[in-house]
């Protein structure tokens, strides 16, 4: 059974640009997930897909984005990056989006803006 | 909203000695708790959890027990072990319709042999 894999697992980019990281559910997974956890925090729910569609999202503004591919495999994408949005990016993926599916999470990225 | 404090890191402990990480929740609803365990350079683990009140979770020595009446799920070993070195964090999980997690802000466990 392969895990949850992120990519890359580590990343610098400057303050404006944009960025795109990348996750691959768990076999028979279909729903996916993104955290983002600062230095020193606990991770934060960004937001959740399920069947390539978002269906929950936590407090981050537009400029944080998602797809999920018809294999459930998922994208986050940030726009116009702060210094604030250094941090680890997890993933985590699970059966179904519902409450009672355990989660899978990924080693995570780690997003360094300069 | 829902939300989650844990006690503070970082915890030192000699090898063989009683944990307890502190862990109290608010939450509006029944939530399920967890315990997840975050070693260096990796993502979470879970550990343990219980969805609803009295349910102890349990799992490689560590147990919580779901304490509705005082709103608390703390983590406990009674002997850990240099290995047990990690940040571990509490979280709930609302009745909602999404795998949406809210955690703590870690507590950190150093080991020493």
């Amino acid at each position: 059974e392969t895990g949850v894999t992120q990519s890359p697992t580590h990343l610098i980019k400057t303050r404006g640009q944009q960025v795109t990281l990348r996750c691959s559910s768990q076999s028979g997974h279909n729903t996916v997930s993104w955290y983002q956890q600062a230095l020193g925090q606990g991770p934060q729910f960004i937001f959740q897909y399920y069947r390539e569609e978002e269906n929950g999202r936590g407090n981050f503004p537009p400029r944080f984005s998602g797809l999920q591919f018809p294999n459930y495999s998922s994208e986050l994408n940030v726009n116009a990056l702060e210094l604030d949005d250094s941090a680890l990016y997890l993933c985590a993926s699970s059966g179904t989006g519902t409450a009672n599916s355990p989660l899978h999470f990924g080693n995570g990225t780690r997003l360094t803006v300069t | 909203g829902d939300s989650v404090t844990q006690m503070e890191g970082p915890v030192t402990l000699s090898e063989e000695a009683f944990l307890t990480i502190n862990c109290t929740y608010t939450a509006t609803g029944y939530p399920s708790l967890f315990w997840y365990v975050q070693y260096p350079g990796e993502g979470l683990q879970l550990l343990l959890k219980a969805t609803k009140a009295d349910d102890k979770g349990s799992n490689k020595g560590f147990e919580a027990t779901y304490r509705k009446e005082t709103t608390s799920f703390h983590l406990e070993k009674g002997s850990v072990q240099v290995s047990d070195s990690a940040v571990y964090f509490c979280a709930l999980r609302d009745g909602g319709a999404t795998n949406k997690l809210i955690f703590g802000t870690g507590t950190l466990l150093a080991v020493q042999p």
